[in-house]
Formats: C-alpha cells, sequence, structure tokens
C-alpha cells in the first residue's frame, strides 16, 4: 500500500490558462476527498466522492472548479480560466467508506498551484 | 457551522518537555475528530482518529482526549522530540465526510 498519490506536485500556470490535477486514493478506499489549502491556513473542504459519485461540493467550489472520479479509482480536478486566487495548495485524502458514518481520512502530498 | 479554534497558534520548547495542544469546535454533533501533524510545505500526517464515543485515543507519546459536550480536545505529547517540530491540526467530522480544521498550532521543539 503506497498511500495517496498526487500529480503533479508542482504546478506553474499562466492567469486564464486550465490545469488539471490528478489523485490516486489509497487501493479499495471508497471515498475521496479535495481540499484546498492557503498559506498559514488549515485545509479547506471543496468536495468528496462515494465510489464514482459526487456527493457534496463545497461554495467554494466556483464554476470554473469540476472534478471527477469516472470509475470510481482515481480522480481529477480541473481548473478553468485559472485566477490568481487559485494559487493553494490542493490536498486529496481517502478512506475506507467501511463506517456508515465516518472514517480515517489519509491525505496525499498535495499538489501546489501557483498562478503567476 | 463548524468553527475550530486551536491554542496556542505557535509553541517554541526546548526538548524533553511535556506538552499540551488545544482544539475547540462550536458543534459538538461530532462523528470522530482526527488530528493531524503537517511538516512545511507537505500533506497531512494523520496521527489520531477519536470517535465521539470515545474519550482517549493513544498512540506511542501521543495522547488525545476528547470532552464533545464541552467542545474540547486536546492532544498531549509526552518528552517531546525536535523531529517533533511541525504544524499540528485538528479536524472535527460533523457527518457528510467533510472534516473542518482549525489553523494549527505550530511547533518548534530545540535540542
Amino acid at each position: 500500500d503506497t498511500g495517496v498519490s498526487q500529480n503533479p506536485r508542482h504546478k506553474i500556470t499562466k492567469r486564464g490558462q486550465n490545469v488539471t490535477f490528478r489523485c490516486d486514493p489509497i487501493s479499495e478506499h471508497n471515498r475521496l476527498y479535495w481540499y484546498r489549502q492557503t498559506l498559514g491556513q488549515g485545509p479547506e473542504f471543496l468536495t468528496y466522492f462515494q465510489n464514482e459519485a459526487q456527493l457534496e461540493k463545497s461554495r467554494l467550489l466556483s464554476d470554473r472548479f469540476s472534478a471527477e472520479r469516472p470509475k470510481g479509482s482515481f480522480s481529477t480536478l480541473e481548473i478553468q480560466r485559472t485566477e490568481q486566487g487559485d494559487s493553494a495548495m490542493y490536498l486529496c485524502a481517502s478512506s475506507s467508506g467501511t463506517k456508515k458514518s465516518s472514517d480515517e481520512q489519509y491525505f496525499g502530498p498535495g499538489t501546489r498551484l501557483t498562478v503567476t | 457551522k463548524q468553527e475550530v479554534t486551536q491554542i496556542p497558534a505557535a509553541l517554541s520548547v526546548p526538548e524533553g518537555e511535556n506538552l499540551v495542544l488545544n482544539c475547540s469546535f462550536t458543534d459538538s454533533a461530532i462523528y470522530n475528530l482526527q488530528w493531524f501533524r503537517q511538516d512545511p510545505g507537505k500533506g497531512l500526517t494523520s496521527l489520531l482518529l477519536i470517535q465521539s464515543s470515545q474519550r482517549e485515543q493513544t498512540s506511542g507519546r501521543l495522547n488525545a482526549s476528547l470532552d464533545k459536550s464541552s467542545g474540547r480536545s486536546t492532544l498531549y505529547i509526552a518528552a517531546s522530540q525536535p523531529g517533533d517540530s511541525a504544524t499540528y491540526l485538528c479536524a472535527p467530522n460533523t457527518g457528510f465526510q467533510k472534516l473542518v480544521f482549525g489553523t494549527g498550532t505550530r511547533l518548534l521543539v530545540s535540542p
């Protein structure tokens, strides 16, 4: 078990460009989460998947953001028409989903996005 | 809306001291609470998960307690080491699988 992996680890892009990040959860984890963290702050929830179904989206996830988990395995987070305010660390987490309520979330190393 | 406060915001201690990090949250209807550590520029490492029905959880030199009714959790670190230097984050889960984070306690343990 190699843990949650994220690619790329760093991304520098110009304002207005589109970017896509990938997250591979721990094998056989049913639940996958995206969070965003800005400097000096704790992570903020963006969205959550149970298998391939996107079950909750934060108001932080504007229309320029879209997340998918097409086969219930890896997930992608796309940001269209990036803005400088999108600069942050994007964190992915997964959990086993075996409990009806909630279970332990394991985080990946994150993708740091810088929009110039 | 769940709000999480962590005190102190920063802590600097010599090696060997026992430490207490505090976390308070406004909505006591939680399923569980996780404590994480984060090294600069890195992701989060889960330290302990304490279920709402539990009062304590231990892992090595770490002990987390939970008083759900008063909206408080503490993380106790025994015999601190320089390798413990990091930011410590607490995150209650009020359901819907969403963790809500505080801004963390930045810990520096000097040799």
